[in-house]
Order: structure tokens, then C-alpha cells, then sequence
């Protein structure tokens, strides 16, 4: 059976820590690994990974895949209270046209002034 | 703008009662998905549908259904079967090789 395992389920910090969020998988026809995150309502998309070893960087936020290893971390440096929600690690698999998402539980992120 | 109209955000259901969660989307994919989302337990797929007129079960599809038969709607009906329908359901469509894209989510309770 797929399985992604998200840690820790939840975390809380101050503005101005450094996080990192852990994504681990067990699946069979693996074709890349995405990040979201989900604030109130629609999960919006962080970062695609399909390559080991290659820091994928969007402002304070970056991630990195290992594919040897099957886990993905996802880092935010300097984190302010609008960081605060909850981030998904997806699966998606080969097989089909499109593939199927599996998800992780997600992370609970809370970012204290 | 192109996006994914959820409706309606928040819905109730009586015992013994079929509702239907609504989904377009004006993006063009071809794939569009159905995820149920609980507390702690992040997102599971329900169903799934590559083209119209075609649909696959996905991890927890008991006691739901859906059709495809335009490339724009995925309707999501919750019948009678399923006895814990409290939930946030999500709806999400692709395109070959590209992240899923999410609407809004429906709230469904039970009265």
C-alpha cells in the first residue's frame, strides 16, 4: 500500500525561527513529489520535485528531494505569522495519463508573533 | 479568471438524505479529482476522472458517486450509504504532468 508520512504533525514557533517540515514515502511508481500549502480553504502548489539533490527555492521558502533516502524536507527560514497553515506533502504516481496525488497528513504550522 | 468554483461552501444533510457537492472548472484539464479532507488525516481521494464519461474509485469511494459527462463538472453526490459524510470535501483538476489545482472546498454536516 502507498503511504506518505508527514512530521511533525504539528509545530509551533516564533517570528524569525527557522522550520523544517519532513515528508517521507513508501510508494510503488513514483513520478514526483509536490508540496502545498492550505491556509482556510484551497490547498495552493509550493513546489514539484522529481530530482534528488536539487533545492527548489521560492523566496523564504525551499526544498530538496532524496530519492535514495524516499523523503523530501521542505525549509522556511525567517518565518512570519502569514506562514501559519497547514502544509501538504503529496505523492504522485506513475501509471496512468495523469497519475493520482497521495497525501501526507499534513503539518500544522503556527507562527507566534 | 480561470479556477474551480466549489458549491455550495457549506451544506447540511438530513439522515437518509442524498446531496450533491458542485464542481466546474474553466481551466481546460482534462483530469479533475474528488478528496475528502478530516482532521489529522490529510487529504483521501474518492474519485477520479480522466476524461468524460470515465471515472476510477480512489481510496474511500463507498457511498459516494459521481459522473462525468462534460469536461467542465464533476458533481460529487454523498448518498444515504455513507454513515460519517462530516467532512471538508475538496475538488482539483489537472493537466498531464502538472500540480493539481484546488477550489474552495465544500463544509458538509449532518443535521
Amino acid at each position: 500500500e502507498d503511504k506518505v508520512v508527514q512530521s511533525p504533525l504539528s509545530l509551533v514557533v516564533h517570528e524569525g525561527d527557522t522550520v523544517t517540515l519532513n515528508c517521507s514515502y513508501e510508494v510503488t511508481n513514483f513520478r514526483s513529489l509536490l508540496w502545498y500549502k492550505q491556509e482556510k480553504k484551497a490547498p495552493t502548489f509550493l513546489f514539484m520535485l522529481t530530482s534528488s539533490g536539487i533545492e527548489k527555492k521560492s523566496g523564504r521558502l525551499s526544498s530538496i528531494l532524496d530519492k535514495k533516502e524516499l523523503f523530501s524536507i521542505l525549509n522556511i527560514t525567517a518565518t512570519q505569522t502569514g506562514d501559519s497553515a497547514i502544509y501538504l506533502c503529496a505523492v504522485h504516481l506513475r501509471g496512468t495519463s495523469y497519475g493520482k496525488l497521495t497525501f501526507g497528513q499534513g503539518t500544522i504550522l503556527t507562527v507566534h508573533p | 479568471d480561470g479556477g474551480i468554483t466549489q458549491s455550495p461552501k457549506y451544506l447540511f444533510r438530513k439522515e437518509g438524505q442524498n446531496v450533491t457537492l458542485s464542481c466546474e472548472q474553466n481551466l481546460n484539464h482534462d483530469a479533475m479529482y474528488w478528496y475528502r479532507q478530516d482532521p489529522g488525516q490529510g487529504l483521501r481521494l474518492i474519485y477520479y476522472s480522466q476524461i468524460v464519461n470515465d471515472f476510477q474509485k480512489g481510496d474511500i469511494a463507498e457511498g459516494y458517486s459521481v459522473s462525468r459527462e462534460k469536461k467542465e463538472s464533476f458533481p460529487l453526490t454523498v448518498t444515504s450509504a455513507q454513515k460519517n459524510p462530516t467532512a471538508f470535501y475538496l475538488c482539483a483538476s489537472s493537466k498531464d504532468g502538472q500540480p493539481q489545482h484546488f477550489g474552495d472546498g465544500t463544509r458538509l454536516s449532518i443535521l
